[in-house]
């Protein structure tokens, strides 16, 4: 079965860091791109982060370059998303997900982990 | 604000028909593949069209997908109390180089 579990969320003050953990299992971890998303409270989802199967690329949505980055270990099966300089605008679930490939420039956001809340707060 | 725009919430009956509207620009789902979400509450999202119109296994064809220049459209036919979800289109933006989703919808069934 292919599954994703999410780890390392938290309370954590603002201007303070976080290392989440996504551990992959039933599949190639290795072949695929990997992705993070969030959602706020009661709000929608929004893509945070991506990562190429060998670690060379990587894509971040503008509002937490420089503060979040993301990396993956092929050899543990686990990607990891680490966040420093936390804001209060951070707080949400943090998915992370498969990038699924169909073709050229084909790719669907599937599957999906449970979510880590974080939460930033003094 | 999102980039991709989606109707706040629709609502219909039981075995009704409803769809859900996706607007965005050339830089997105006019140069690029839409796919679809649910999420159920308190649930982590589905995948439920890949492709603009393509099913993966397991997804019931009460469910379609549709594109057309810079608008998409999902289709929920044969409504049920269990549809009662909300629903995310994403695709690429190749100027922002990001992954961009719309601000979901929020389906009713009454």
């Amino acid at each position: 079965e292919v599954q994703l579990v999410e780890s390392g969320g938290g309370l954590v003050q603002p201007g303070g860091s976080l290392r989440l953990s996504c551990a992959a299992s039933g599949f190639s971890f290795s072949s695929f791109w990997m992705t993070w998303v969030r959602q706020a409270p009661e709000k929608g989802l929004e893509w945070v982060a991506n990562i190429k199967q060998d670690g060379a690329e990587k894509y971040y949505v503008d509002s937490v370059k420089g503060r979040f980055t993301i990396s993956r270990d092929n050899a543990k099966n686990s990607l990891y998303l680490q966040m420093n300089s936390l804001r209060a605008e951070d707080t949400a679930v943090y998915y992370c997900a498969r990038l699924d490939y169909y073709g050229w420039r084909n790719y669907a956001f599937d599957p999906w982990g449970q979510g880590t809340l974080v939460t930033v707060s003094s | 604000q999102s980039v991709l725009t989606q109707p706040p919430s629709v609502s219909a009956a039981p075995g009704q028909k409803v769809t859900i509207s996706c607007s965005g620009s050339s830089s997105n789902i006019g140069n690029n593949y839409v796919s679809w979400y649910q999420q159920l509450p308190g649930t982590a999202p589905k995948l439920l069209i890949y492709e603009n119109n393509k099913r993966p296994s397991g997804i019931p064809d009460r469910l379609s997908g549709s594109k057309s220049g810079t608008s998409a459209t999902l289709g929920i036919t044969g409504l049920q109390t269990g549809d009662e979800a909300a629903y995310y289109c994403v695709t690429w933006d190749d100027s922002l180089s990001a992954w961009v989703f719309g601000g979901g919808t929020k389906l009713t069934v009454l």
